[in-house]
Formats: C-alpha cells, sequence, structure tokens
C-alpha cells in the first residue's frame, strides 16, 4: 500500500497570502495519478485537482498542483475566505489511498 | 446535473450489519463506478472500495476484505454498500462517490451518518 504523507498537519495563514501543501508518498504514483480534494466541515470532499496538475470543473485557477514521482505540491496562490478547510491528496492507482490532511487556518 | 444521493443515518449495535445506498441521477450510470470512502469522527478519510457500475467488478480494501459487500442495481441507478460484523471502530460518515477505476472521486454524496453502539 502507498502511505501519502502531507505536510505541515496545520498551516495558520491570513487571507491573501500563499499556500503551499505537500504530499509525499512511500513510493511513486504511477501516471501521477494524484488528486487534491477540499474539505470544509460538515461537507462532503470536493475534487480540486486531478493527475497531478489538472484543474477539475468549475475550480478556480488560484489552485493549482504540481510534482510526480512521490512529491506532490498544492499551492493556493491567494487565500480567499472560503479556502480555509482541510485538503487530503489522494493517490488513485490500484489500491487508492488518502494523505492525513492539512488543515488550512485563519492566522 | 450529476448528484449522488444517499441514505438517512443509521444507528447499530456490534456485530450487526448496516446497508448504505446511494443514488445516482444527471448522468449514465453505468458509464462509472463508484467509490466508496468513510471518515472516522474527527478524522481522515478512509478508501473503502469501488465497484464498475458497468458490470459489477469489484475492489475493497485490504482491511475490509471479507466484512464488505459492494453492489449496484443498474434499473434504478442505485449503488449499495454493506457492511457487517460492525465494531464501535466502524462509526463514521460514509460517503459514496463517482469515479472511474484508477480516477478521481468527482462528484460526492452528502454522507451517512454509521454509528455503532451498543
Amino acid at each position: 500500500e502507498i502511505v501519502l504523507t502531507q505536510s505541515p498537519g496545520t498551516l495558520s495563514l491570513s487571507p491573501g497570502e500563499r499556500a503551499t501543501l505537500s504530499c509525499r508518498a512511500s513510493q511513486s504514483v504511477s501516471s501521477s495519478y494524484l488528486a487534491w480534494y477540499q474539505q470544509k466541515p460538515g461537507q462532503a470532499p470536493r475534487l480540486l485537482i486531478y493527475g497531478a496538475s489538472s484543474r477539475a470543473t468549475g475550480i478556480p485557477d488560484r489552485f493549482s498542483g504540481s510534482g510526480s514521482g512521490t512529491d506532490f505540491t498544492l499551492t493556493i496562490s491567494r487565500l480567499e475566505p472560503e479556502d480555509f478547510a482541510v485538503y487530503y491528496c489522494q493517490q488513485y492507482g490500484s489500491s487508492p489511498t488518502f494523505g492525513g490532511g492539512t488543515k488550512v487556518e485563519i492566522k | 446535473q450529476v448528484q449522488l444521493v444517499q441514505s438517512g443515518a443509521e444507528v447499530k449495535k456490534p456485530g450487526a450489519s448496516v446497508k448504505v445506498s446511494c443514488k445516482a441521477s444527471g448522468y449514465t450510470f453505468t458509464s462509472y463506478g463508484i467509490s466508496w470512502v468513510r471518515q472516522a469522527p474527527g478524522q481522515g478519510l478512509e478508501w473503502m472500495g469501488w465497484i464498475s457500475a458497468y458490470n459489477g467488478n469489484t475492489n475493497y480494501a485490504q482491511k475490509l476484505q471479507g466484512r464488505v459487500t459492494m453492489t449496484t442495481d443498474t434499473s434504478t441507478s442505485t449503488a449499495y454498500m454493506e457492511l457487517r460484523s460492525l465494531r464501535s471502530d466502524d462509526t463514521a460518515v460514509y460517503y459514496c462517490a463517482r469515479c472511474l477505476w484508477s480516477g478521481p472521486s468527482d462528484y460526492w454524496g452528502q454522507g451517512t451518518l454509521v454509528t455503532v453502539s451498543s
């Protein structure tokens, strides 16, 4: 099983700042089968990024994904108030797994 | 528009079984699969498994093998997830999501809270 480790656990930032979230895999993620999801309290996760760097439908361009192999990054260029949430990475190869999540909170 | 609507909250005793439904609309049901993901209170997301709505092929998380069964009813565009021999640590919100095999989950149900308590 591929273990995904997300860091940091919590990111304290102000609106307008840049957020950089990391997701490291225990082994190479095939064909960049890496997604990022946003989850707000009491809501289902929402797909942001798939294929490591492709934005899902309707996702603002302040969200971007990068990386390959074992190291992946989600960047939010300028935090809006609605972006404060928990973010999960997922590898969706043959046995999908999720990372433990990064909480982006208001500083 | 794509929608996945799940059944309501359940309270079960340890050792019992639960069956959660997920009714899909707004797309061709058999062109996608359904994945099931759960989230224990205050915890992260756990992938449980996937079923093809086209041919019923399944892939279950190893830790749940033998306790979980996923099925679909193409006549009603509904997916089901049954979990048996429930334990207290099965208490969680259970989500269904649309996805292709080896694909991301692009639409999610609203979640179903399953509480296991004596």
